[in-house]
């Protein structure tokens, strides 16, 4: 069975642009989260989508916007970037999350660069 | 669930070494308690979930306890050995049903 993929996986985009992001989960789930991490700051939750809804937010400014298509595969986009933006961005799907105990399995991530 | 420690922040040892680290989270609002395992330029691995307190989970050389009462969880590695460095991540989760990540322990094991 393929694994969660991620495309693209290298971005350079400068400020003030807008970038978008996809994902791809594994077949058959239907939860896709989103994580951004940066250098000491760990994985930070985005959102995460299931059934094409957003179920869950961050605290992530509007900026940040995702969707979610009926094959389960999933964007991410970011408008008008800054600097700070820069970072992996890691999406992660598993087959409902609605148990606790559900496992979250990681693609490769994009590493973003604003320049 | 918001404030997720995890000690020591890096940790290098020796191949043979046994070792263990941390992760601290507060203790209501808890369900269940993910440990990952992210290695350099590969994708984070889901290691264990635990929910009881009490709970010891165990795959090979690695080992994880969860204390629900107190808000914490130890991860153990005995024998360590190169392969085994990596970030070690753990993750509560809690009624929001959101993943919270604290910062990882760094493991190096020299050969």
């Amino acid at each position: 069975k393929a694994g969660v993929t991620q495309t693209p996986r290298y971005l350079i985009k400068t400020r003030g642009q807008q970038v978008t992001l996809s994902c791809s989960p594994i077949s058959g789930h239907r939860s896709v989260s989103w994580y951004q991490q940066t250098p000491g700051q760990g994985l930070q939750f985005l959102f995460e989508y299931f059934s094409e809804t957003q179920r869950n937010k961050g605290n992530f400014p509007g900026r940040f916007s995702g969707r979610q298509f009926s094959n389960s595969r999933s964007e991410m986009n970011v408008s008008t970037l800054e600097l700070g933006d820069s970072a992996l961005y890691l999406c992660a799907s598993s087959l409902e999350m609605t148990s606790f105990t559900d496992t979250q399995y990681f693609g490769p991530g994009t590493r973003l660069t604003v320049l | 669930i918001l404030n997720v420690e995890q000690s020591p922040q890096s940790l290098h040892v020796q191949e043979g070494d046994s070792t263990n680290f941390t992760c601290s989270f507060p203790s209501s609002n808890f369900y269940a308690l993910h440990w990952y395992r992210w290695e350099t330029a590969k994708s984070p691995e889901a290691l264990f979930v635990m929910t009881l307190n009490g709970d010891e989970k165990k795959k090979g050389r690695i080992s994880a306890t969860l204390n629900t009462k107190e808000g914490y969880s130890y991860l153990y590695i005995k024998g360590s050995q190169p392969e085994d460095s990596a970030t070690y991540l753990c993750a509560p989760r809690g009624a929001t049903n959101k993943l919270i990540f604290g910062t990882g322990t760094l493991l190096a094991v020299q050969p």
